[in-house]
């Protein structure tokens, strides 16, 4: 199976500044119709994990501008521009382009 | 708006069978897309564990091919897991989940844990 592999795993932020977490493949996601199956997930307490990019860099319908997607081959990366109280959650990618679709430990983001 | 929700024992003896069910509102699981379960737990982290096309072809990972059972039931719009000779391990918590294919989790429900012991 693929080895997803974030970094760091907890995120101490404070608010109103960046925060950037990496996911690392341990194989390429380009699939072979050239499409990268990789995306990013919140969890909450008490909500549903909920989508917030997908295929790398699309963001879902809904989540905050303030969060962008990028990376390619093996190397990902979610950035929150500036980080507000109600992004506290740990953030999981998730590859699907090989079978079966793996992911990463996860990336708590708390408050400093 | 999609809504999926897990309901199902907290608790299951071990070598019992661990049922659960996903309700889905918002949309006919006939319709389209696969429909799946992910466990979490702190020693394995998120693991996908299987789905079924609402087509009824059914797919699970090979640690658990033995042992689990998905299926759907069309007239009620719900889904169910079934995992046969639980053990402590399994003690984790169940999300169903919608995807898209290739993995595209788009839609999951809360989340029900699931504790092994006797």
């Amino acid at each position: 199976d693929v080895v997803m592999t974030q970094s760091p795993l907890s995120l101490p932020v404070t608010l109103g500044q960046p925060a950037s977490i990496s996911c690392r493949s341990s194989q390429s996601l380009v699939s072979s119709d050239g499409t990268t199956y990789l995306n990013w997930y919140q969890f909450r307490p008490g909500q549903s994990p909920r989508r917030l990019i997908y295929k790398v860099s699309n963001r879902d319908s809904g989540v905050p501008d303030r969060f962008s997607g990028s990376g390619s081959g093996t190397d990902f990366t979610l950035k929150i521009s500036r980080v507000e109280a109600e992004d506290v959650g740990v953030y999981h990618c998730m590859q699907g382009t090989h079978w079966p679709g793996t992911f990463g430990q996860g990336t708590k983001v708390e408050v400093k | 708006q999609v809504q999926l929700q897990e309901s199902g024992p907290g608790l299951v003896k071990p070598s019992e069978t661990l049922s659960l069910t996903c309700a889905v509102s918002g949309y006919s699981i006939s319709s389209g897309y696969y429909w799946g379960w992910v466990r979490q737990s702190p020693e394995k982290g998120l693991e996908w564990m299987g789905s079924i096309h609402h087509g009824g072809s059914t797919y699970y990972i090979p640690s658990l091919k033995s042992r689990l059972t998905i299926s759907m039931d069309t007239s009620k719009n719900q889904y169910s897991l079934k995992l046969s000779s639980v053990t402590a391990a399994d003690t984790a918590t169940y999300y169903c989940a919608r995807d898209q294919g290739y993995f595209d989790i788009d839609n999951w429900g809360q989340g029900t844990l699931v504790t092994v012991s006797s």
